[in-house]
């Protein structure tokens, strides 16, 4: 089962708008991560965010994270072209390192 | 730095066969951890190993087995395969900080069952 539910399940705008992608879980977490995958290929891995933080910034990401609702975002900003992938957030229940994956969001940046 | 390798990149088999899958982690890695990705799902996690045991496992069956090797490199192996083990599987590694540890995957083997 997958404790992760990524809204929307797909997204298109344009080259330089901001794109918001959704997460929430079901239950306590230790840490709360995004990936990126092009094309079926290997997970890249974007940010961390600790479930004592509140937001963090990793160049044009911005990630918020809500334990008190259970959820999460990831904003790109000033998307590109090269931002077309799907992202996944994943979550942490323990620092054993398994992750539990949501289903995704299918995003598109249209040049 | 060589990152984290899989072997082979694709694979054909059919039902009733098995299949080893193969990889490596990222140098420095002592973690090594299973995903199986059904197409246009997220991962769900299989397994992890550390210092050659199995430390956790996911919702799979016996069917799913895996081992360590001393250099840390794993190999995760699939017996009497069924026409929904085909998927991507991914291998993730990491070192063993108990803390807070990002995990870096494998570009993944595509494993089709016919």
């Amino acid at each position: 089962s997958q404790q992760g539910e990524e809204d929307p399940q797909a997204l298109s705008i344009q080259e330089g708008e901001n794109a918001t992608m959704n997460c929430s879980y079901k239950t306590s977490i230790n840490n709360l991560q995004w990936y990126r995958q092009n094309s079926g290929r290997g997970l890249v891995h974007l940010i961390l965010i600790r479930s004592n933080e509140r937001e963090k910034h990793s160049g044009r990401l911005r990630v918020t994270l809500d334990t008190s609702k259970k959820s999460s975002s990831l904003l790109i900003t000033a998307s590109r072209a090269a931002d077309t992938a799907s992202y996944f957030c994943a979550t942490a229940v323990d620092a054993g390192n398994m992750l539990t994956f949501g289903g995704g969001t299918r995003l598109m940046v249209k040049p | 730095d060589a990152g984290v390798t899989q072997s082979p990149t694709h694979l054909i088999k059919t039902r009733g066969q098995q299949v080893t899958l193969r990889c490596s982690p990222k140098s420095g890695h002592d973690t090594v951890s299973w995903y199986q990705q059904a197409l246009g799902q997220g991962p769900q996690f299989i397994f992890q190993y550390y210092e050659e045991e199995e430390r956790q496992r996911g919702n799979f069956p016996d069917r799913f087995s895996g081992h360590q090797f001393p250099n840390y490199s794993s190999e995760l192996n699939v017996n009497a395969l069924l026409l929904g083990d085909s998927a991507l599987y991914l291998c993730a590694s990491s070192p063993d900080r108990g803390l807070y540890n990002e995990q870096f995957f494998g570009p993944g083997t595509r494993l089709t069952v016919l």
